[in-house]
């Protein structure tokens, strides 16, 4: 079983529809969440960073982390076309010197 | 413009022959990062360094080889060892600490036929 479990999709959803993307994970030493953003044939982009539990908003998007489920989400509201690409989830513990990442969701947004 | 670039964006080699992957950076970030990525399989790690002079092993090392004589430059040597080595390979630095920070790449496509 993979540390880190994220559905590969592709998803697919009309423009202005929010979305939501998942991830699991097993390791409960894990505090430090993030999801890159990477459109094809690109380098990932770091889109959210969040500590431990929680929620955190940045304009459009909401990452939220709940340890006690061992589960992160990303929502993007409003999607747009340009929102389009492959999203990747992270995540490490305290002590860590690496990071542990899902293999990404293929998300397309249909004008 | 401070970035990480990587050079070529693809590259193509026959079997048997070893090839080298360029990583510059002018972000001024101590740790440095390789990684393959295949189809379905996220991001892994070969490689990371960081100090001039000294890296670690990743999860998927073996094949490949690096070294870190500046702190701006983080070249992989991709070995005729190395079983399967098609794939996308990023470069990324971070300052050491914040390693949630990783700023990437490009990237560069390698095929060997």
């Amino acid at each position: 079983q993979k540390e880190v479990e994220q559905d590969p999709g592709p998803l697919s959803v009309p423009e202005g529809a929010i979305v939501s993307l998942n991830c699991t994970y097993s390791n409960s030493a894990f505090q430090y969440f993030m999801w890159y953003r990477q459109y094809s044939r690109k380098g990932p982009e770091l889109l959210m960073y969040t500590y431990s539990s929680g929620n955190k908003e940045d304009g459009r998007f909401t990452a939220q982390v709940d340890k006690s489920s061992k589960y992160i989400s990303l929502f993007i509201r409003d999607s747009q076309p340009s929102d389009s690409a492959t999203y990747l989830c992270a995540m490490s513990s305290g002590s860590a010197r690496q990071l542990t990442f899902g293999s990404g969701t293929q998300l397309t947004v249909l004008p | 413009d401070g970035g990480i670039t990587q050079s070529p964006k693809y590259l193509f080699r026959k079997e048997g022959q070893n090839v080298t992957l360029s990583c510059e950076q002018n972000l001024n970030h101590d740790a440095m990062y390789w990684y393959r990525q295949d189809p379905g399989q996220g991001l892994r790690l070969i490689y990371y360094s960081q100090i001039v002079n000294d890296f670690q092993k990743g999860d998927i090392a073996e094949g490949y080889s690096v070294s870190r004589e500046k702190k701006e430059s983080f070249p992989l040597t991709v070995t005729s060892a190395q079983k399967n080595p098609t794939a996308f390979y990023l470069c990324a630095s971070s300052i050491v600490g914040n390693l949630g920070e990783q700023y990437f790449g490009p990237g560069t496509r390698l095929t060997v036929t």
